[in-house]
């Protein structure tokens, strides 16, 4: 079963407007969310976290917003550059109580392109 | 420090032979972790160590996997027998314990094994 989802396969932004990415969950025992970008042929790189008891977190051009009730969380990139074209991943990490503690269980991905 | 560091970056292999990856964690984390990343797919984890101890491992880790990680540094991931559903980019990560989810785990570049 896929505990957290991202629906949109990718998405395309003009240089300069805001870029936001969704990612929903199921599973309400995990305690942090993460985003991390990854490049072509090079591992994941982290971006931001934030913490299930907070509902915002921003560092720089990025900011993550997460729903509890909803179970869902986005991230907000403003404002795009092109080097932000990148596959952007959403993960969550398992809480101590339950079976995914420790771990992180990510996304299926979504392509961000920013056009010039 | 330079980061996660993993070995080798690519490995073509015939099915059937065996095959080793290694795992250079930043040295001051206690917790390593590998995960398998395929096309389309966001990275599925695998199992992951702290210090020398094996905490868990997931359903995808067929008896033809192990992995080790002796006394709590570097890690190998051995892969018996290869079958052409392995073929998969091998990602390794490594945290602290209680820092990993707010400062992000970080990720080696990865491994990309090809079975034919």
């Amino acid at each position: 079963d896929q505990q957290v989802k991202q629906n949109s396969p990718s998405l395309s932004v003009q240089e300069g407007r805001i870029s936001i990415l969704n990612c929903d969950y199921t599973n309400s025992m995990f305690d942090y969310f993460l985003w991390y970008k990854k490049y072509p042929a090079e591992g994941p790189t982290f971006l931001i976290s934030i913490s299930s008891i907070k509902d915002k977190n921003e560092d720089g051009r990025f900011t993550v917003f997460l729903n509890k009730s909803a179970k869902h969380l986005s991230l907000h990139i403003v404002p795009s550059q092109p080097g932000d074209s990148a596959v952007y991943f959403c993960a969550a990490r398992g809480n101590a109580g339950g079976t995914s503690y420790g771990k992180l269980t990510f996304g299926q991905g979504t392509i961000l392109t920013v056009h010039p | 420090d330079t980061g996660v560091s993993q070995d080798p970056r690519h490995k073509i292999t015939k099915r059937g032979q065996n095959v080793t990856f290694r795992c250079d964690p930043i040295s001051e984390h206690n917790r390593l972790y590998w995960y398998r990343q395929t096309l389309g797919q966001g990275p599925e984890f695998l199992t992951y160590f702290q210090n020398e101890a094996q905490l868990e491992k997931s359903r995808l880790l067929s008896d033809r996997f192990s992995a080790e990680r002796p006394k709590g540094s570097f890690s190998t991931l051995e892969i018996q027998r290869t079958e052409q559903g392995d073929s998969a980019m091998y990602l390794c990560a490594s945290s602290l314990t209680f820092q990993g989810a707010r400062y992000g785990y970080t990720f080696g570049s990865g491994t990309r094994l090809t079975v034919v």
